[in-house]
């Protein structure tokens, strides 16, 4: 699986929209875009996940660069409780589908 | 609750002592994985399992780690002789034939004194 690169951490004032990118220029042909988040204590808990268009749900939305390099989720109104490490990986999925390879993710600070 | 259950959830043993941690995948999950998240870094990958077959294991699997799925359905994960450096959140994961999400469980803390 490509590795993904992420900043440390991030801040993000509440009911502000929090920008959280992720560089994996070797990702392959097949493999999906995935964002996970962890709150202190927790399992991982699944976000959203994409191969080349721009994906929406109820709790983010995952913007991939054309060349599929990098991406970036999108809080649209972070509240406090979306305080927490946010990791981006790629991954295969159906048959081929296996492990998940996380990097050290980005802690988002969600500040009143 | 129908997620991903694991048992007990916090563990404390003796350096040398063995330990067996439990994961309850979601019913009709046909892959089961163990990842291992030390404090401050993502999870690591263990092994992982495709029904009762064992499909792939870490190198940080040592021989004294020793997964099995018997059934198809829940797991076990021991660690004999445990070490200090043992000490960590053990996660695990299932995901439906599709492969497409991986739900995690709580976690299994382990502290080896």
């Amino acid at each position: 699986d490509a590795k993904t690169t992420q900043p440390t951490s991030m801040d993000c004032a509440e009911g502000r929209a929090a920008n959280l990118p992720c560089n994996h220029s070797t990702i392959s042909g097949n493999e999906y875009v995935y964002w996970y988040r962890q709150i202190h204590s927790q399992g991982p808990q699944y976000i959203i996940h994409g191969l080349k268009n721009n994906e929406t749900n109820e709790m983010a939305s995952l913007i991939i660069t054309e060349d599929r390099k990098s991406s970036t989720l999108i809080l649209p109104h972070a509240t406090l409780r979306d305080t927490a490490v946010y990791y981006c990986i790629v991954r295969f999925v159906g048959t081929n589908a296996g492990k998940s390879t996380f990097g050290d993710g980005t802690t988002l600070t969600v500040k009143p | 609750d129908t997620g991903v259950s694991q048992d007990p959830r916090h563990k404390i043993t003796k350096r040398g002592q063995n330990v067996t941690f439990r994961c309850d995948p979601i019913s009709e999950h046909n892959r089961l994985y163990w990842y291992r998240q030390t404090l401050g870094q993502g999870p690591e990958f263990l092994t992982y399992f495709q029904n009762e077959a064992q499909l792939e294991k870490s190198r940080l699997l040592s021989d004294r780690f020793s997964a099995e799925r018997p059934k198809g359905s829940f797991s076990t994960l021991e660690i004999q002789r445990t070490e200090q450096g043992d000490s960590a959140m053990y996660l695990c994961a299932s995901s439906s034939p599709g492969g497409n999400e991986q739900f995690f469980g709580p976690g299994t803390r382990l502290t080896v004194l």
